[in-house]
């Protein structure tokens, strides 16, 4: 069974403020997707990540798949208020449709 | 471009009690998933369409649970005899091959 794990699972920080949020596995992906739920919605996606050691940057946002496509990290900088939500990371095994979830970290940016 | 649409958006039910919910997937995508989230945690993987088959469902769908997607188009999950355990946010996922998926705003179902 494949897990992925991330943390922290909550996080509180001041607007202005960078954080950094991490999703990781004992088993490898294809590919793994982060996105992004707010409460009574579906999550959204952000980016997708293939490469192993690939770096992909959505403004603010940066995020990073570790070199044994087992790992990724998300990093935002600058927090606004509007970042406040639920990430999420989701594995994509080899065939590619079913997607494994992390529980999330719940980010709260305080203006 | 229209998102994927699922309907109801809450549904509130007595114990016992069948429910059917519906997705529309993104018109061109030809994969079809359905997710159940809880409180707390992310969404689980139920079952897969790749257009008319049905090509896996999780152990976590019982016999009580059926999905269709009769013309490869939209689909429905149904729930038949529902538990207190059922409660959760039923999430539609469409996409094509080998793309990233797209979640619909999901059906919060609450069983009394």
């Amino acid at each position: 069974t494949q897990l992925l794990e991330q943390s922290p699972q909550f996080l509180s920080i001041q607007e202005g403020e960078n954080l950094t949020v991490y999703c990781n596995s004992s088993s490898v992906f294809s590919s793994l997707q982060w996105y992004r739920q707010e409460p009574g919605e579906g999550p959204v996606l952000l980016v997708t990540v293939v490469t192993g050691g690939e770096v992909k940057k959505l403004k603010r946002l940066t995020f990073q798949f570790g070199d044994a496509r087992k790992d990724s990290s998300l990093h935002i900088t600058a927090a606004q208020p509007g970042d406040t939500g639920l990430y999420l990371c989701a594995g994509a095994g080899g065939s590619n449709y079913k997607l494994t979830f992390g529980k999330g970290t719940l980010l709260t940016v305080n203006p | 471009d229209t998102g994927v649409s699922q309907d109801p958006r809450h549904k509130i039910t007595k114990r016992g009690q069948n429910v059917t919910f519906r997705c529309d997937p993104i018109s061109e995508h030809n994969r079809l998933y359905w997710y159940r989230q809880t409180l707390g945690q992310g969404p689980e993987f139920l079952t897969y369409f790749q257009n008319e088959a049905q090509l896996e469902k999780s152990r976590l769908l019982s016999d009580r649970f059926s999905a269709e997607r009769p013309k490869g188009s939209f689909s429905t999950l149904e729930i038949q005899r529902t538990e207190q355990g059922d409660s959760a946010m039923y999430l539609c996922a469409s996409s094509s091959t080998n793309q990233p998926q797209h979640f619909g705003d999901g059906t919060r179902l609450s069983i009394l």
